[in-house]
């Protein structure tokens, strides 16, 4: 079976450009988490996707958004980029969207703002 | 506000002698607790997790966890660490009514030869 996939794994993006990011959850599982992780950190909840609706958004500003479509696959959009944005964004996905089942994460975006 | 606290930002340990990290958390309720490791260029993989019921539980790779709900931590221990072992910890919690989880900053395992 297939992991979770995230593309692109690398990217540089200028301040104030948007960029947008991949997720490929496994094949079934209909829940899509992002999270931010950050040196020192650790990760930041950013927003949780099922069956298309978002049912929950992390304290991010509005310039974060995200959605999921019919397959499941997700993506996130930051638009107005800034320095403070560079980071690793992750995605997990799971089955249900149940916590009590396990989240698979991928390997990860590394965005770079320049 | 619902927290979590990992207080050892780094921890050394030679290869062989035992491990224990720490977690400690800020939740209104029990919530899921989970320990995640992070290696170098690799996902997030888990370890183990607590519902409910027995309060040590066993992970893969040989870890373990103790939930102490008086203490509101649940704690990661291993017994003989391994270099393979070098790796950075994330201890989580979280609850069904919100849907996510909640991260402490991690732990970074270094292992002395």
């Amino acid at each position: 079976k297939a992991g979770v996939t995230q593309t692109p794994r690398y990217l540089i993006k200028t301040r104030g450009q948007q960029v947008t990011l991949s997720c490929s959850p496994i094949s079934g599982h209909r829940s899509v988490s992002w999270y931010q992780q950050t040196p020192g950190q650790g990760l930041q909840f950013l927003f949780e996707y099922f069956s298309e609706t978002q049912r929950n958004k992390g304290n991010f500003p509005g310039r974060f958004s995200g959605r999921q479509f019919s397959n499941s696959r997700s993506e996130m959009n930051v638009s107005t980029l800034e320095l403070g944005d560079s980071a690793l964004y992750l995605c997990a996905s799971s089955p249900g969207g149940r916590l009590n089942t396990e989240a698979f994460f991928g390997q990860g975006t590394r965005l770079t703002v320049v | 506000a619902q927290s979590v606290t990992q207080p050892d930002i780094h921890i050394t340990v030679s290869e062989g002698a035992s491990l224990e990290l720490r977690c400690n958390y800020s939740y209104g309720a029990t919530p899921y607790l989970f320990w995640y490791v992070q290696s170098p260029g690799q996902g997030l993989q888990l370890l183990l997790k607590y519902f409910s019921g027995d309060t040590l539980v066993q992970g893969i790779k040989g870890f373990e966890a103790e939930f102490k709900r008086s203490q509101s931590s649940f704690n990661l221990r291993k017994p003989s660490v391994h270099w393979s072992d070098a790796a950075e910890y994330f201890c989580a919690v979280g609850m069904d009514s919100n849907y996510q989880l909640i991260w402490g900053a991690g732990t970074k395992l270094i292992i002395k030869p």
